[in-house]
């Protein structure tokens, strides 16, 4: 099946630092590619939604200007977490879609992030 | 707005033994309804999936019935092995505004199957 590789896939920083996360399809071309994260015990939350070539779209409640979307090519998406507090800790996961959702939703191992 | 539950684990289970794992879920249209896995270091998978009320998805030995009545669609195998061990997910999805698919995930349920 397609491939999703995430990078890193566990990042520990200083409060303060900003941190970015990237997403690749290898052998796709991505037109959508989402980004969630996963509290302890807590459901995986959708942040956002990316196009190439086009602004996010953000999940009520997701700050737009401490979680920046990137998505500049059919085969790369970045997330970066600026200015990361320790209550930004968190798994992060990415999927690209090639259409459809479900069924076509392939994703990434995920990135813990720990903030101290 | 829309959501999904499921069993908190982990569940700890001996090899051969039979598994279920409950998913409930609410949900204002019609949605589709999913099951992925997460192997160790590994992405998430889709397992198995149902469009429409009733349908059973399978996939591996797993099954899962579409139920539009008790709004649960609960993952269940005859006879683990110690190669399920896993974190299984919910999710459902639906269309929202009609210009986005997206997929509402359960908390997953950690798996470990003993030998």
């Amino acid at each position: 099946g397609a491939v999703v590789s995430q990078h890193p896939s566990r990042v520990i920083c200083k409060s303060g630092t900003s941190v970015k996360i990237e997403c690749r399809s290898l052998d796709f071309q991505a037109t959508t590619m989402f980004w969630y994260r996963q509290f302890p015990k807590q459901s995986l939350m959708l942040m956002a939604t990316s196009n190439e070539g086009s602004k996010a779209t953000y999940e009520q409640g997701v700050e737009k200007d401490k979680f920046l979307i990137n998505h500049a090519s059919l085969t790369l998406s970045t997330l970066t977490v600026t200015s990361a507090h320790p209550e930004d800790s968190s798994f992060y996961i990415c999927s690209a879609s090639q259409g459809g959702a479900g069924e076509k939703l392939f994703f990434g191992s995920g990135t813990q992030l720990s903030v101290l | 707005g829309d959501s999904v539950t499921q069993m908190e684990g982990p569940v700890t289970l001996s090899e051969e033994a039979f598994l279920t794992i409950n998913c409930t879920y609410t949900a204002t249209g019609y949605p589709s309804l999913f099951w992925y896995v997460q192997y160790p270091g590994e992405g998430l998978q889709l397992l198995l999936k149902a469009t429409k009320a009733d349908d059973k998805g399978s996939n591996k030995g797993f099954e899962a019935t579409y139920r539009k009545e008790t709004t649960s669609f609960h993952l269940e195998k005859g006879s683990v092995q110690v190669s399920d061990s896993a974190v299984y997910f919910c999710a459902l999805s639906d269309w929202y505004g009609g210009a986005t698919n997206k997929l509402i995930f359960g908390t997953g349920t950690l798996l470990a199957v003993q030998p």
